[in-house]
Protein backbone atom coordinates (compact mmCIF):
# COMPACT_ATOMS: atom_id res chain seq x y z
CA UNK A 1 0.00 0.00 0.00
CA UNK A 2 1.26 3.35 -0.54
CA UNK A 3 1.83 5.65 2.18
CA UNK A 4 -0.10 8.70 0.14
CA UNK A 5 -2.98 8.34 -1.59
CA UNK A 6 -4.19 10.98 -4.50
CA UNK A 7 -6.41 12.10 -7.13
CA UNK A 8 -4.75 12.41 -9.80
CA UNK A 9 -7.30 15.07 -11.49
CA UNK A 10 -7.31 17.03 -13.54
CA UNK A 11 -9.29 19.55 -11.70
CA UNK A 12 -10.37 22.20 -14.48
CA UNK A 13 -11.83 25.19 -12.63
CA UNK A 14 -12.73 28.99 -13.99
CA UNK A 15 -10.84 31.55 -12.25
CA UNK A 16 -12.34 32.73 -8.59
CA UNK A 17 -13.90 29.02 -8.27
CA UNK A 18 -13.42 27.47 -4.92
CA UNK A 19 -11.51 23.92 -4.75
CA UNK A 20 -10.19 21.11 -2.48
CA UNK A 21 -8.04 18.30 -2.68
CA UNK A 22 -7.61 15.40 -0.56
CA UNK A 23 -5.51 12.49 0.76
CA UNK A 24 -4.86 9.79 2.72
CA UNK A 25 -2.44 8.73 4.11
CA UNK A 26 -1.58 4.94 5.37
CA UNK A 27 0.86 5.47 8.53
CA UNK A 28 -1.30 6.33 11.07
CA UNK A 29 2.41 7.02 13.08
CA UNK A 30 3.12 10.16 10.56
CA UNK A 31 4.14 13.14 12.50
CA UNK A 32 4.37 16.27 9.81
CA UNK A 33 2.06 16.70 7.03
CA UNK A 34 2.51 19.28 4.12
CA UNK A 35 1.40 20.39 0.43
CA UNK A 36 4.29 20.93 -1.75
CA UNK A 37 3.73 22.59 -5.54
CA UNK A 38 4.96 21.65 -8.61
CA UNK A 39 5.03 23.83 -11.32
CA UNK A 40 5.00 21.72 -15.26
CA UNK A 41 8.99 20.64 -15.23
CA UNK A 42 10.21 22.52 -12.41
CA UNK A 43 11.12 21.52 -9.22
CA UNK A 44 8.87 20.66 -5.89
CA UNK A 45 8.14 23.60 -3.56
CA UNK A 46 7.22 23.99 -0.16
CA UNK A 47 4.06 25.54 -0.07
CA UNK A 48 2.77 25.01 3.55
CA UNK A 49 2.54 22.49 6.64
CA UNK A 50 -0.74 20.88 7.88
CA UNK A 51 -1.12 21.86 11.49
CA UNK A 52 -3.65 19.20 13.71
CA UNK A 53 -5.74 22.35 14.06
CA UNK A 54 -5.49 23.18 10.68
CA UNK A 55 -3.58 26.40 9.25
CA UNK A 56 -4.74 29.10 6.32
CA UNK A 57 -2.35 31.16 4.36
CA UNK A 58 -4.49 33.63 2.63
CA UNK A 59 -6.29 31.60 -0.28
CA UNK A 60 -5.01 28.20 0.87
CA UNK A 61 -6.32 26.45 4.01
CA UNK A 62 -4.99 22.87 4.86
CA UNK A 63 -6.41 20.42 7.23
CA UNK A 64 -5.98 17.09 8.94
CA UNK A 65 -7.79 14.76 9.77
CA UNK A 66 -5.85 11.85 12.29
CA UNK A 67 -8.58 9.81 12.87
CA UNK A 68 -9.56 9.14 9.39
CA UNK A 69 -5.81 9.75 7.98
CA UNK A 70 -6.91 11.97 5.32
CA UNK A 71 -5.07 15.97 4.49
CA UNK A 72 -6.78 18.61 2.71
CA UNK A 73 -6.00 21.48 0.89
CA UNK A 74 -8.66 24.07 -0.19
CA UNK A 75 -7.88 27.04 -2.45
CA UNK A 76 -10.43 30.24 -2.31
CA UNK A 77 -10.67 32.55 -5.26
CA UNK A 78 -8.82 30.42 -7.78
CA UNK A 79 -5.94 32.54 -9.73
CA UNK A 80 -4.13 31.32 -13.26
CA UNK A 81 -1.17 31.24 -11.54
CA UNK A 82 -2.34 28.67 -9.39
CA UNK A 83 -2.31 26.40 -11.89
CA UNK A 84 0.34 23.15 -10.70
CA UNK A 85 0.60 20.06 -9.34
CA UNK A 86 -0.15 19.68 -5.59
CA UNK A 87 1.73 17.07 -3.66
CA UNK A 88 0.57 15.66 -0.52
CA UNK A 89 3.19 14.60 1.49
CA UNK A 90 4.03 12.91 4.64
CA UNK A 91 7.31 12.11 6.90
CA UNK A 92 9.28 9.56 7.92
CA UNK A 93 11.98 9.20 9.85
CA UNK A 94 14.25 11.31 8.12
CA UNK A 95 12.86 12.11 4.76
CA UNK A 96 9.74 12.31 3.03
CA UNK A 97 6.70 10.04 1.39
CA UNK A 98 5.07 12.50 -1.68
CA UNK A 99 1.57 11.34 -3.15
CA UNK A 100 1.33 11.14 -6.79
CA UNK A 101 0.04 14.96 -6.75
CA UNK A 102 -3.24 16.42 -7.68
CA UNK A 103 -2.96 18.70 -11.08
CA UNK A 104 -5.03 22.13 -11.21
CA UNK A 105 -5.56 24.06 -14.40
CA UNK A 106 -7.56 27.63 -13.63
CA UNK A 107 -9.20 28.48 -16.71
CA UNK A 108 -9.52 32.34 -17.49
CA UNK B 1 21.66 32.39 -1.04
CA UNK B 2 22.24 30.07 -3.85
CA UNK B 3 20.23 26.45 -4.48
CA UNK B 4 20.67 23.59 -5.13
CA UNK B 5 22.85 23.06 -8.31
CA UNK B 6 22.18 20.12 -10.71
CA UNK B 7 23.76 19.17 -14.28
CA UNK B 8 22.89 18.22 -16.74
CA UNK B 9 19.68 19.55 -16.68
CA UNK B 10 18.77 16.61 -19.80
CA UNK B 11 20.40 13.90 -20.60
CA UNK B 12 19.55 11.20 -23.91
CA UNK B 13 20.94 8.03 -23.39
CA UNK B 14 20.47 4.29 -25.23
CA UNK B 15 19.35 1.26 -22.65
CA UNK B 16 22.81 -0.50 -21.57
CA UNK B 17 24.40 3.32 -21.83
CA UNK B 18 26.14 4.34 -18.31
CA UNK B 19 24.93 8.40 -16.94
CA UNK B 20 26.02 10.21 -14.06
CA UNK B 21 24.22 13.33 -12.90
CA UNK B 22 26.03 15.75 -10.48
CA UNK B 23 24.63 17.91 -7.37
CA UNK B 24 25.61 20.57 -5.68
CA UNK B 25 23.61 21.39 -2.46
CA UNK B 26 23.07 24.58 -0.58
CA UNK B 27 25.99 25.73 0.94
CA UNK B 28 26.20 24.17 4.64
CA UNK B 29 23.67 21.98 4.32
CA UNK B 30 24.66 18.85 5.85
CA UNK B 31 22.09 16.33 4.28
CA UNK B 32 21.57 15.42 1.00
CA UNK B 33 18.61 13.40 -0.87
CA UNK B 34 18.63 12.05 -4.54
CA UNK B 35 14.75 11.17 -5.80
CA UNK B 36 13.18 9.73 -9.01
CA UNK B 37 10.69 11.13 -10.10
CA UNK B 38 8.58 9.25 -12.75
CA UNK B 39 6.09 11.09 -15.14
CA UNK B 40 2.56 11.36 -13.38
CA UNK B 41 4.34 10.36 -9.85
CA UNK B 42 5.48 11.94 -6.89
CA UNK B 43 9.31 12.12 -6.47
CA UNK B 44 10.72 9.26 -5.09
CA UNK B 45 13.54 8.70 -2.68
CA UNK B 46 16.39 6.81 -3.59
CA UNK B 47 19.28 7.99 -0.96
CA UNK B 48 19.73 10.09 1.39
CA UNK B 49 23.48 11.14 2.84
CA UNK B 50 24.20 12.87 6.21
CA UNK B 51 27.36 14.61 5.51
CA UNK B 52 29.18 11.82 3.68
CA UNK B 53 27.29 8.93 5.41
CA UNK B 54 24.16 6.96 3.51
CA UNK B 55 21.24 7.49 5.98
CA UNK B 56 18.99 5.73 3.58
CA UNK B 57 19.28 3.68 0.52
CA UNK B 58 16.51 0.79 1.10
CA UNK B 59 14.71 1.91 -2.14
CA UNK B 60 18.24 2.69 -4.67
CA UNK B 61 17.87 -0.43 -7.10
CA UNK B 62 22.05 -1.31 -6.56
CA UNK B 63 22.30 -3.57 -8.90
CA UNK B 64 22.58 -0.57 -11.27
CA UNK B 65 22.55 2.15 -9.57
CA UNK B 66 24.92 4.22 -7.06
CA UNK B 67 25.29 7.69 -5.41
CA UNK B 68 28.56 9.27 -3.51
CA UNK B 69 29.06 11.95 -1.57
CA UNK B 70 33.23 11.62 -0.25
CA UNK B 71 33.03 15.18 1.27
CA UNK B 72 30.59 15.91 2.67
CA UNK B 73 29.53 18.50 0.40
CA UNK B 74 28.58 17.20 -3.81
CA UNK B 75 27.00 14.00 -4.74
CA UNK B 76 27.09 12.14 -8.31
CA UNK B 77 24.86 9.80 -8.64
CA UNK B 78 25.14 6.85 -11.81
CA UNK B 79 23.59 4.70 -13.46
CA UNK B 80 25.18 1.31 -15.58
CA UNK B 81 23.47 0.04 -17.57
CA UNK B 82 19.98 2.24 -17.69
CA UNK B 83 16.83 0.55 -18.75
CA UNK B 84 14.09 2.04 -20.35
CA UNK B 85 12.20 2.36 -17.12
CA UNK B 86 15.07 4.66 -15.43
CA UNK B 87 13.72 7.52 -17.95
CA UNK B 88 12.55 9.87 -15.53
CA UNK B 89 13.81 13.37 -13.86
CA UNK B 90 16.07 12.82 -10.85
CA UNK B 91 16.11 15.53 -8.07
CA UNK B 92 18.47 16.05 -5.48
CA UNK B 93 17.91 18.29 -2.51
CA UNK B 94 19.39 19.32 0.69
CA UNK B 95 18.10 20.14 3.77
CA UNK B 96 20.07 22.02 6.72
CA UNK B 97 21.67 20.00 9.55
CA UNK B 98 19.06 19.62 12.10
CA UNK B 99 16.09 20.86 10.62
CA UNK B 100 13.19 18.41 10.01
CA UNK B 101 12.78 16.38 6.98
CA UNK B 102 10.20 18.86 5.66
CA UNK B 103 13.00 21.26 5.53
CA UNK B 104 14.11 20.18 2.15
CA UNK B 105 14.84 22.85 -1.04
CA UNK B 106 15.18 20.82 -4.40
CA UNK B 107 17.42 21.70 -7.24
CA UNK B 108 15.81 22.15 -11.07
CA UNK B 109 16.04 18.34 -12.01
CA UNK B 110 18.32 16.02 -14.48
CA UNK B 111 15.44 14.93 -17.39
CA UNK B 112 16.91 11.27 -18.45
CA UNK B 113 15.48 9.79 -21.41
CA UNK B 114 16.66 6.32 -22.02
CA UNK B 115 15.77 5.12 -25.84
Amino acid sequence: RKEVEQDPGPFNVPEGATVAFNCTYSNSASQSFFWYRQDCRKEPKLLMSVYSSGNEDGRFTAQLNRASQYISLLIRDSKLSDSATYLCVTTGANNLFFGTGTRLTVIP
Amino acid sequence: EAGVAQSPRYKIIEKRQSVAFWCNPISGHATLYWYQQILGQGPKLLIQFQNNGVVDDSQLPKDRFSAERLKGVDSTLKIQPAKLEDSAVYLCASSPFGGGPYEQYFGPGTRLTVT
